[in-house]
C-alpha cells in the first residue's frame, strides 16, 4: 500500500515570496491533516479536512496560509507571503475512522 | 491550557539497555485518547500506540510496553533491550476533545519530544 506522498521535499525561498506544498493521502482515507513542525518542537495541527470540507482550521494563520482539498483527495497548503518564522517542516497525514494517522515524510521549508 | 510534558529532552543508552520515556499530560476532559509516535531521522512520524482513557491496562507489544496511570496523568513508554534502530524522537500526544474519536482523532497535542540515541 502506498503511503502519504508529499512534495516538494525541500524548498528554500526569500521572505515575502509564496510557496505551495502538495499532499496525496493514502487511497480511501477520508481525513487529511496538515501539521507544522518547527525545529526542536512537536508537530502542531494547522488544518484538518474530512473529505473536502474543513473540520478544524483554528490554528491556521489565515492571513498568510491557505489550504484546500479539491475532490476530497489531494490537498495543497499555500503560504503567501512567507515570513522567517514559517521555516519548518510541513507534515501531511491521513487517517480512516480507526484514528491511526499515517504521516508523509514532510516538506522542509527554509525562509531566508 | 492543556499541556503535555516530556521532561526528558534527550536520553542516551547503550544497546540492550532498557529505557523508559516519560509523558505527563494535563486535561480537564473525562474522555480522551493518548498516542505515542516515533520520528526516525527520515522525518516520517510512525504510529506506535493509541490508549483510551477508560482503559488503564498496561500493554506490551514485543519490546515495547506502556504504563498508563490515570491517577498521576502519566503515560510512560518503555523499550526493553534497546536497539540502534530505536534511535529516534518519540512523541507523546493526547487528543483533548470531549467527543474524542471519529473526526477528532487528528487533533493531537504533541509534546516536545524525547530524543533517544541508542549506541552500539
Amino acid at each position: 500500500e502506498a503511503g502519504v506522498a508529499q512534495s516538494p521535499r525541500y524548498k528554500i525561498i526569500e521572505k515575502r515570496q509564496s510557496v505551495a506544498f502538495w499532499c496525496n493521502p493514502i487511497s480511501g482515507h477520508a481525513t487529511l491533516y496538515w501539521y507544522q513542525q518547527i525545529l526542536g518542537q512537536g508537530p502542531k495541527l494547522l488544518i484538518q479536512f474530512q473529505n473536502n470540507g474543513v473540520v478544524d482550521d483554528s490554528q491556521l494563520p489565515k492571513d498568510r496560509f491557505s489550504a484546500e482539498r479539491l475532490k476530497g483527495v489531494d490537498s495543497t497548503l499555500k503560504i503567501q507571503p512567507a515570513k522567517l518564522e514559517d521555516s519548518a517542516v510541513y507534515l501531511c497525514a491521513s487517517s480512516t475512522h480507526t484514528g491511526e494517522l499515517f504521516f508523509g515524510e514532510g516538506s522542509r521549508l527554509t525562509v531566508l | 491550557a492543556q499541556k503535555v510534558t516530556q521532561a526528558q529532552t534527550e536520553i542516551s543508552v547503550v544497546e540492550k539497555e532498557d529505557v523508559t520515556l516519560d509523558c505527563v499530560y494535563e486535561t480537564r476532559d473525562t474522555t480522551y485518547y493518548l498516542f505515542w509516535y516515533k520520528q526516525p531521522p527520515s522525518g516520517e512520524l510512525v504510529f506506535l500506540i493509541r490508549r483510551n482513557s477508560f482503559d488503564e491496562q498496561n500493554e506490551i507489544s514485543g519490546r515495547y510496553s506502556w504504563n498508563f496511570q490515570k491517577s498521576t496523568s502519566s503515560f510512560n513508554f518503555t523499550i526493553t533491550a534497546s536497539q540502534v534502530v530505536d534511535s529516534a524522537v518519540y512523541f507523546c500526544a493526547p487528543v483533548y476533545d470531549p467527543n474524542a474519536g471519529g473526526t477528532s482523532y487528528g487533533k493531537l497535542t504533541f509534546g516536545q519530544g524525547t530524543i533517544l540515541t541508542v549506541h552500539p
